[in-house]
């Protein structure tokens, strides 16, 4: 069964940086792409990040990069998001999913989500 | 950046019924098309891939359909676990998702 577990969400202060990280397990981690998606409260879905399987390849909207690093781990079998220079507009539930192609995909596992909220 | 547009945002509908949402792309998008379902309190799942392609494991009665620029889910018959919001996703150029059309019983 394919699992995908979040952690490192929390209440940080603007302009500071939080990372998540995402657990995988019952696949074949480093066959597959990944990403982040994220949902601010009572708001619609945004992509925020993807990285390839051999993560080497990696994909921000203009809304995070250079503020947003994902990378992964695919001997722990582990994607991470380290987040900096946080906004207010970044609080949001952060959900990590398995995606079928890099970049352009659909995701076809998801995480259960992890919440971060931005606020002094 | 491709928009997503989805109707109704609101839909109201009784056990058994056939239930029709739909998605409608700023540019064609061929059949790059999810459909996601999300329940109060929980993780979207995928529903619907290419457009018409029902993921392993989702009940028959959902079903897509379309391509170029309009698309729709199906419900069959609306059974009460259906309650949730839907969300449509194109990934034709990048990725971009609807806002949602939230479907609860009559």
């Amino acid at each position: 069964e394919v699992q995908l577990v979040e952690s490192g969400g929390g209440l940080v202060q603007p302009g500071r940086s939080l990372k998540l990280s995402c657990a995988a397990s019952g696949f074949t981690f480093s066959s597959f792409p990944m990403a982040w998606v994220r949902q601010a409260p009572k708001k619609g879905l945004e992509w925020v990040a993807s990285i390839s399987s051999g993560g080497g390849g990696t994909y921000y909207p203009d809304s995070v990069k250079g503020r947003f690093t994902i990378s992964r781990d695919n001997a722990k079998s582990t994607l991470y998001l380290q987040m900096d220079s946080l906004r207010s507009e970044d609080t949001a539930s952060y959900y990590c999913a398995r995606s079928i192609y890099y970049y352009s995909s659909y995701l076809d596992y998801w995480g259960q989500g992890v919440m971060v909220t931005v606020s002094s | 950046d491709i928009q997503m547009t989805q109707s109704p945002s609101l839909l109201s509908a009784s056990v058994g019924d056939r239930v029709t949402l739909n998605c409608k792309a700023s540019q064609n998008i061929y059949k790059n098309l999810a459909w996601y379902q999300q329940k109060l309190g929980e993780a979207p799942k995928l529903l619907i891939y290419n457009a018409n392609s029902l993921q392993t494991g989702i009940p028959s009665r959902f079903s897509g359909s379309g391509s170029g620029t309009d698309f729709t889910l199906t419900i069959s018959s609306l059974q009460p676990e259906d309650v949730a919001t839907y969300f449509c996703q194109q990934y034709y150029s990048g990725s971009t998702f609807g806002a949602g059309t939230k479907l609860e019983l009559k």
